[in-house]
């Protein structure tokens, strides 16, 4: 069965500074998708980036990166240059490619950025 | 306006009511999703549906319900309200490829006293 684990429940990182956000990964299937979703304390829920099983390179979206291990089954995400905004909850999620389609969702690390 | 409108925002109720909370969206998708949020448990699937005829039951459905009205429109009941049910509802909907994201509604903060 799919799942997602995420290990630190909260971090701390000093504003401007790098951070990375853990999340493994555990699959059967080939094909999937990985996301990572922000949820500030307004509750909304933020897409940030997006990996495929299949993509040879790392996700990049502005300031997020995913450092994608496969044979690790890992998919960090990597906030550089960290700014007061960052500070939220964050999500990584996986969604199968085959069978139900479905999504699910690790259980969060709270981040917090201090100035 | 927003592509995916959850109503109510906020709702509080008492044990044993019951209680639908409504989910419509513009984005023209099949897909739709109900998930539940609890602190230290992240997000969790309750009922899934694929198309108005296609509905499957999540990782979490007992005690729940639900009805696809239409394509846009997927509604979440709870039969019988109980206090630990008490949890921010996400309704959220998806295109059909792999590498489609979850669009989510604004949730639904439900407190069952």
């Amino acid at each position: 069965a799919q799942k997602i684990t995420q290990t630190q429940p909260g971090m701390f990182v000093q504003e401007k500074e790098a951070v990375t956000l853990d999340c493994t990964y555990d699959t059967s299937d080939p094909s999937y998708g990985l996301f990572w979703y922000k949820q500030p304390s307004s509750g909304e829920m933020i897409f940030l980036i997006y990996q495929g099983s299949y993509d040879q390179q790392n996700a990049t979206e502005g300031r997020y990166s995913l450092n994608f291990q496969k044979a690790r089954k890992s998919a960090n995400l990597v906030i550089s240059a960290s700014q007061l905004g960052d500070s939220a909850m964050y999500f990584c999620a996986m969604r199968e490619g085959s069978g139900t389609y479905k999504y699910i969702f690790g259980t969060g690390t709270r981040l917090k950025v201090l100035a | 306006d927003a592509d995916v409108t959850q109503t109510p925002r906020n709702r509080i109720t008492k044990t044993g009511k019951r209680i639908m909370l409504e989910c419509s969206q513009t984005k023209g998708h099949d897909r739709m999703y109900w998930y539940r949020q609890d602190p230290g448990l992240g997000l969790r699937l309750i009922y899934y549906s694929f198309d108005v005829k296609d509905i499957n039951k999540g990782e979490i459905s007992d005690g729940y319900s639900v009805s696809r009205q239409a394509q846009a429109k997927f509604s979440l009941s709870l039969e019988s309200a109980i206090p630990n049910q008490t949890a921010l509802y996400f309704c959220a909907t998806s295109d059909a490829g792999l590498n489609e994201k979850l669009f989510f509604g604004s949730g639904t903060q439900l407190s069952v006293l």
